[in-house]
């Protein structure tokens, strides 16, 4: 059974608009959510997150918005650049227990 | 500041072999450890996860086993490999007591052939 879901394996978006990856969770005991980037052979890096008492968090280019009643959160990235190509991870947590995560996105900005 | 340091990067083993990867993490003490894998089209799964030293969760039944026999070491292992334990290994440490991100090793590729 899967609580973390990302159902888009894959994304495109020109360089300068903005990328929109999605993630939905089944666990209404989720209170701590998410985004990590990946790049091919490398870990995981942590790249922003949001407590379930919140609605929005932005950090620079990268914001994330939490929708409790639909259990549905995003990331949002404005303005892609090439850099950001790379397979994001949505994950959650019930307070400090291990991360559950997606299957991942791959993002790919276009020049 | 914290690093953790995982080795080796890539390993190609054959069916029925052993398998031994560490990981340990420099700079915070009493950290919450972690084993992850992820396989083609699977995202990351745990596999196994620590709060303490001798103390082991197993979250997937499979054919390896973790130890931690320090406090800022982690050991993944098997005693005999099968091609299925073939994937991306990625060691992972938190901090306790409060909702927190992990961080994560640069990961081991394992083939079994």
């Amino acid at each position: 059974d899967q609580q973390v879901k990302q159902n888009s394996p894959s994304l495109s978006v020109q360089e300068g608009r903005i990328s929109i990856l999605n993630c939905d969770y089944t666990n209404s005991m989720f209170d701590y959510f998410l985004w990590y980037k990946k790049y091919p052979a490398e870990g995981p890096t942590f790249l922003i997150s949001i407590s379930s008492i919140k609605d929005k968090n932005e950090d620079g280019r990268f914001t994330v918005f939490l929708n409790k009643s639909a259990k549905h959160l995003s990331l949002h990235i404005v303005p892609s650049q090439p850099g950001d190509s790379a397979v994001y991870f949505c994950a959650a947590s019930v307070g400090n227990t291990p991360l559950v995560f997606g299957k991942g996105t791959r993002l790919s900005v276009i020049a | 500041s914290q690093t953790i340091h995982q080795w080796p990067a890539t390993l190609v083993q054959p069916v029925g072999s052993p398998l031994s990867l560490e990981c340990t993490v420099e700079g915070t003490s009493n950290p919450n450890l972690y084993w992850y894998r992820q396989a083609a089209g699977r995202g990351l799964q745990l596999l196994f996860y620590s709060v303490g030293i001798g103390q082991i969760s197993s979250e997937v039944p499979q054919n390896l086993s973790a130890s931690r026999p320090q406090d800022r070491q982690f050991i993944l292992s098997s005693k005999k490999l099968l091609l299925s334990d073939s994937g991306f290994y990625l060691c992972a440490w938190s901090l306790k007591g409060v909702p927190t991100e992990a961080f994560f090793g640069q990961g081991t590729r394992l083939t079994v052939v």
